[in-house]
């Protein structure tokens, strides 16, 4: 099978510009995360959805971060404005269905984002 | 609330030696444990997981895992280690309930000598 999807590889922006990551999980995965990696640490939850709809958000800078999953497949993350302390690599995980269960996370090559 | 710790930042083998890679975790019952292993540019790869049942549980690429509820540990260990290996790895716990939210470890990074 296909794995997780996402693009672009790298992105170099200047701080306050605005970005977007895309992300296209397994075929059939109802469950899609993002994470936010930054260098020398573990991937940080920062918003997963069910579907379409958002089971968490907790850890998301709902000021400068949004993200949306339109029809329950493809999802994006967007930054704007950018800060400094943005550039990490954002990864996108997914999974068959959690409401089911713990299952597995699959995820992605991630974007990996540099703020000048 | 669910912790992670990874106490070796770094760890360096010579090849063919066997390895053994620390997780100590916090969690109010029996958590859902992962390993993961993560190659430079890229994403992370699943090694294996614990859900319930037998405590030692084999992975992918020869490693193995023990589940050790007395000492809230998940070890991660190899019997011999090839040059391929060399990579960051990732413990991470799962909640048993709610979204299964995963709470990542900081990870160890493993180099390999030849």
């Amino acid at each position: 099978e296909a794995g997780v999807a996402q693009s672009p590889r790298y992105k170099i922006i200047e701080k306050r510009q605005s970005v977007a990551f895309w992300c296209n999980p397994i075929s059939g995965h109802a469950t899609l995360y993002w994470y936010q990696q930054i260098l020398g640490q573990g991937p940080k939850l920062l918003i997963q959805f069910q579907n379409n709809g958002v089971v968490d958000d907790s850890q998301l800078p709902k000021d400068r971060f949004s993200a949306e999953r339109l029809k329950g497949v493809d999802s994006t993350l967007k930054i704007q404005p950018a800060k400094l302390e943005d550039s990490a690599v954002y990864l996108c995980a997914s999974s068959l269905d959690v409401s089911r269960g713990n299952q597995p996370q699959h995820f992605g090559d991630g974007t990996r984002l540099s703020i000048l | 609330a669910q912790s992670v710790t990874q106490p070796d930042i770094h760890i360096t083998v010579s090849e063919g030696a066997s390895l053994e890679l620390r997780c100590n975790y916090s969690y109010g019952a029996t958590p859902y444990l992962f390993w993961y292993v993560q190659s430079p540019g890229q994403g992370l790869q699943l090694l294996l997981k614990y859900f319930s049942g037998d405590t030692l549980v084999q992975g992918i690429k020869g490693f193995e895992a023990e589940f050790k509820r007395s000492q809230s540990s998940f070890n991660l260990r190899k019997p011999s280690v090839h040059w391929s290996d060399a990579a960051e790895y990732f413990c991470a716990v799962g909640s048993t309930s709610g979204t299964y939210k995963y709470i990542f470890g900081t990870g160890t990074r493993l180099k390999v000598l030849a």
